[in-house]
């Protein structure tokens, strides 16, 4: 079972941050916040990981709270091509450890 | 990032055949890669562990004789649906864990399967 809580659904207007956030209460000391998205009818897309600190890269910023128990993925400026599932995911960064995934958040970007 | 790629992207085939679903990790190699199956607006089950060189291992309630999987080099493992059912349609998906970089597993491009 998935070890994440995230809401059902978001809307946010063209332009603007979208900031998904994601609980996971009970993550253990190795393992990293992986997010994910996938658009309609394709595979997931990486986004970002992170341990403990906070990350960015081109796509997205994450937020990870000092305790670990929740994090935030922002994408700084939205566009329509951003409306996906963004599935939060705690996992072992090395391994034969899969992903698990669990329903996601539903973005909409609203022009 | 790394690529990985599926062939088929979409395949229709009868009730009672078999199709093959490749999936190759591209620029990397892969000693593990895994199966998803998804249905429509639900999210991703995994259906095995893909191990090269040696069996797979199936999550529970995977019938492992009706889908095969072989991981026979470090870039391709192939899934088998056998003797197909129209309950098999469903949307596939394999990853790879990416080991060189940041060990991040990235995911291929989706097979749909159809059964008629």
């Amino acid at each position: 079972d998935a070890k994440t809580t995230q809401p059902t659904s978001m809307d946010c207007a063209e332009g603007r941050a979208a900031n998904l956030p994601c609980n996971h209460s009970t993550i253990s000391g190795n393992e990293y916040v992986y997010w994910y998205r996938q658009i309609h009818s394709q595979g997931p897309q990486y986004i970002i990981h992170g341990l403990k600190n906070n990350e960015t890269n081109e796509m997205a910023s994450l937020i990870i709270t000092e305790d670990r128990k929740s994090s935030t993925l922002i994408l700084p400026h939205a566009t329509l091509r951003d409306t996906a599932v963004y599935y939060c995911i705690v996992s072992p960064n090395s391994g034969n450890t899969p992903l698990v995934f669990g329903k996601g958040t539903r973005l909409s970007v609203i022009a | 990032g790394a690529v990985v790629s599926q062939h088929p992207s979409w395949v229709i085939c009868k009730s009672g055949t078999s199709v093959k679903i490749e999936c190759r990790s591209l620029d990397f190699q892969a000693t593990t890669m895994f199966w998803y199956r998804q249905f429509p607006k639900k999210s991703l089950m995994l259906m095995a562990t893909s191990n090269e060189g040696s069996k797979a291992t199936y999550e529970q309630g995977v019938e492992k004789d009706k889908f095969l999987i072989n991981h026979a080099s470090l870039t391709l493992s192939t899934l088998t649906v056998t003797s197909a059912h129209p309950e098999d349609s469903s949307f596939y998906i394999c990853s790879a864990r990416e080991r060189t970089g940041g060990n991040t597993i990235y995911f291929g491009e989706g097979s749909w399967l159809t059964v008629v």
